[in-house]
């Protein structure tokens, strides 16, 4: 059973430039969340989708957006992109965003410069 | 609103030892979850643990496993024989039910350890 995949893997981008970033979770799971990990702020939730629509969400700027296709694959899109924009990007997946656990991708790396 | 301290930013171990990391939380639920992640070098955040707060069983998993205290709002981890593989950032998290069909997660700071040769 493949796992959560999260392309691509490392991305430098420019101060003002926007950025999409691709999930695709296991098999069967419906529900993608997005962590945004920093070595000052930890891991801090941006959003979840479950069937195509975000029913959570975290305390992020507008420009921080997202969307989840049929396929329940997910992407997230960040515009005007800032140097503190820089981290860890966290994908997880579960079935219905249940209580049992997520399956987490190894993310992507983000670099603003 | 709910919080996760890890106070123990970095830890190391002895191969075959035994150690235990910390975690406290705060909340005024009755209804919970909380659960140890481990992130690898390879950075994918692996689930260790998990205890559902209304058991007094303490979880375990092979080598891994909790002391939970619900009163004191404390959820250690123990890992016993300590193996390299071990060598990792861990999280501690707490999550609880916000609306219908949902559960918000809140993850601690995270502790490194590290397993010596």
């Amino acid at each position: 059973k493949a796992g959560v995949t999260q392309t691509p893997r490392y991305l430098i981008k420019t101060r003002g430039q926007q950025v999409t970033l691709s999930c695709s979770p296991i098999s069967g799971h419906r529900s993608v969340s997005w962590y945004q990990q920093t070595p000052g702020q930890g891991l801090q939730f941006l959003f979840e989708y479950f069937s195509e629509t975000q029913r959570n969400k975290g305390n992020f700027p507008g420009r921080f957006s997202g969307r989840q296709f049929s396929n329940s694959r997910s992407e997230m899109n960040v515009s005007t992109l800032e140097l503190g924009d820089s981290a860890l990007y966290l994908c997880a997946s579960s079935y219905r965003g249940d209580n049992y656990g997520y399956t987490f991708g190894s993310g992507t790396r983000l670099t603003v410069v | 609103a709910q919080t996760v301290t890890q106070s123990q930013p970095e830890m190391s171990v002895q191969e075959a030892e035994t150690v235990t990391l910390s975690c406290t939380y705060d909340t005024s639920e009755s209804n919970y979850y909380l659960f140890w992640y481990k992130q690898p070098p390879s950075r994918q955040m692996i689930l260790v643990i998990r205890q559902e707060a209304y058991k007094q069983q303490n979880a375990t998993e092979n080598r891994f496993s909790v002391n939970f205290q619900k009163a004191a709002k404390s959820f250690s981890l123990k890992i016993s024989d300590s193996q390299l593989g071990d060598t990792a950032m861990y999280f501690c998290a707490f999550m609880k039910r916000v609306a219908s069909g949902t559960y918000k997660y809140i993850f601690g700071t995270g502790t490194r350890l590290k397993v010596l040769a």
